[in-house]
């Protein structure tokens, strides 16, 4: 049963930290999306990559945030330092095309920064 | 102005009703998708949509293109169903845009 995995599942933090959140997509799919979901702004898309590549980041605050894909087995996104308005649940998802086929969800990681 | 709008945005059913939810958008899109999101948080990709109409089990899921409007039907609701449905559209510049979710609660 193939599934995209997420971990941490939930990491608290305080304010100023690191945090990393990994991601492992499907085997075999080749487009991977970062999104944020909050209360206030529902889902949000962060970022994505075609065949590791970053195709769009532009969700991204691109001061504290980074995404990248060091293998077709990995997707990691970072905040550094963290902020409180950083707390939301990060949705990874991976597929096979950019718009037009089904996105698997992973399980998220819900992140607290104190 | 969101490029998604949904409606409504609470909605609460008899179990058994017919449900029905409704996505406008304002950009070109290369699919439009429908999410649901159970309590738990979990998201589950439910259909991803072109053109016409697409069924599974008592879900179906239609759109309109020259309307630019989708509609996601649930036939013989049922508590199972109480979950956040989330309308997405891919753009044909490949952006993502969200409407902010449907809430049902279906009660027994």
């Amino acid at each position: 049963d193939a599934r995209v995995t997420q971990t941490p599942r939930h990491k608290v933090t305080e304010m100023g930290q690191e945090v990393t959140m990994r991601c492992q997509p499907i085997l075999g799919h080749n487009t991977v999306f970062w999104y944020r979901q909050t209360m206030m702004q529902g889902l949000e898309l962060l970022a994505y990559f075609r065949n590791r590549a970053p195709l769009d980041d532009s969700g991204m605050p691109k001061d504290r945030f980074s995404a990248e894909m060091p293998d077709a087995t990995l997707a990691t996104l970072k905040i550094q330092p963290s902020e409180p308005r950083d707390s939301a649940v990060y949705f990874c998802a991976s597929g096979l095309m950019l718009a037009t086929d089904t996105q698997y969800f992973g399980p998220g990681t819900r992140l607290t920064v104190l | 102005k969101n490029e998604v709008e949904q409606s409504p945005q609470n909605l609460t059913a008899q179990e058994g009703e017919f449900i029905t939810i409704n996505c406008s958008y304002s950009v070109g899109i290369s699919a439009l998708h429908w999410l649901q999101q159970h309590p738990g948080g979990g998201i589950v990709s439910l259909f991803m949509l072109s053109s016409g109409k697409k069924k599974h089990g008592r879900l179906i899921a239609t759109i309109n293109i020259q309307e630019k409007h989708s509609s996601l039907h649930i036939t013989a609701s049922h508590p199972r169903d109480s979950a956040v449905y989330i309308c997405a559209v891919g753009s044909s510049g490949n952006q993502f845009y969200f409407g902010t979710g449907t809430s049902l609660t279906v009660i027994p």
